[in-house]
C-alpha cells in the first residue's frame, strides 16, 4: 500500500520500549485533543482523547499528555509493538460546543524494529 | 458496525479532466466530513455536512469542488477540472457525537 508518511520525521524504537511521540499546536483556545493511528492505506483510527480541563489521560497501553502552558501535547505508548508502526497525528478542536471541527498536525511516523 | 464506505479506492486522470467521490457513512450518523492528505502531511478539512447542510466549507476551493449530500446519508465530492496539486488521498469521516470514524480513503492521481 502507499505511505502516508514518506517525508514526516521518524521515531525509531526496539519492540518493547516504550515510544513518546509530540505535538505542538497552535491554538490556545483549542479545548479538545485526539491522537490518530494511520497505517498505509487506512485511514486514521482513533486511539486517546484528552479534555482541556485535563493533563492527562491513560489507555490501554497508551497515555496522553497535555501541557497547555507551552501547547504541548504527547503520546506515551509502553511496550511498543510491530503492530504499533503507523503514522502518528495529533488534532485539536479549535471551536468549543460547536461541530466537532478538527485541525490535524504534521504526523509522525513510528517504526518498530524486532 | 460497518464502517465509513468510500468509492473507488484508486483513481487516475489527467489534469483538465473530471472526478467525483462517494462516501457513505456510518449509519444514524448526522456529520459527514471531507478530507484532503496529501502525502507526507496530516488532513485538511474541506467540507463538513451536518444532516443535508453545509456546516464549514470555508476550505473548499470552490471553483473547482463541489459536494453534496441531497437525502442527508451519503455524499458526493466532485472536482472539475481537476489539476497536478490535486493529487491526495480523499477522506472521509462521520460522526454522531464526538469521534470521527474514517473510511479507507480515495487515492486520486492527476498527471
Amino acid at each position: 500500500g502507499e505511505s502516508v508518511g514518506l517525508h514526516l520525521p521518524t521515531l525509531s524504537v526496539q519492540e518493547g520500549d516504550n515510544s513518546i511521540i509530540n505535538c505542538a499546536y497552535s491554538n490556545s483556545a483549542s479545548d479538545y485533543f485526539i491522537w490518530y493511528k494511520q497505517e498505509s492505506g487506512k485511514g486514521p483510527q482513533f486511539i486517546i482523547d484528552i479534555r482541556s480541563n485535563m493533563d492527562k489521560r491513560q489507555g490501554q497501553r497508551v497515555t496522553v499528555l497535555l501541557n497547555k502552558t507551552v501547547k504541548h501535547l504527547s503520546l506515551q505508548i509502553a511496550a511498543t509493538q510491530p503492530g504499533d508502526s503507523a503514522v502518528y497525528f495529533c488534532a485539536e478542536n479549535p471551536s468549543s460546543g460547536g461541530y466537532n471541527k478538527l485541525i490535524f498536525g504534521a504526523g509522525t511516523r513510528l517504526a518498530v524494529h524486532p | 458496525e460497518a464502517g465509513v464506505a468510500q468509492s473507488p479506492r484508486y483513481k487516475i486522470i489527467e489534469k483538465r479532466q473530471s472526478v467525483a467521490f462517494w462516501c457513505n457513512p456510518i449509519s444514524g450518523h448526522a456529520t459527514l466530513y471531507w478530507y484532503q492528505q496529501i502525502l507526507g502531511q496530516g488532513p485538511k478539512l474541506l467540507i463538513q455536512f451536518q444532516n443535508n447542510g453545509v456546516v464549514d466549507d470555508s476550505q473548499l476551493p470552490k471553483d473547482r469542488f463541489s459536494a453534496e449530500r441531497l437525502k442527508g446519508v451519503d455524499s458526493t465530492l466532485k472536482i472539475q477540472p481537476a489539476k497536478l496539486e490535486d493529487s491526495a488521498v480523499y477522506l472521509c469521516a462521520s460522526s454522531w457525537i464526538g469521534e470521527q470514524y474514517f473510511g479507507p480513503g480515495t487515492r486520486l492521481t492527476v498527471t
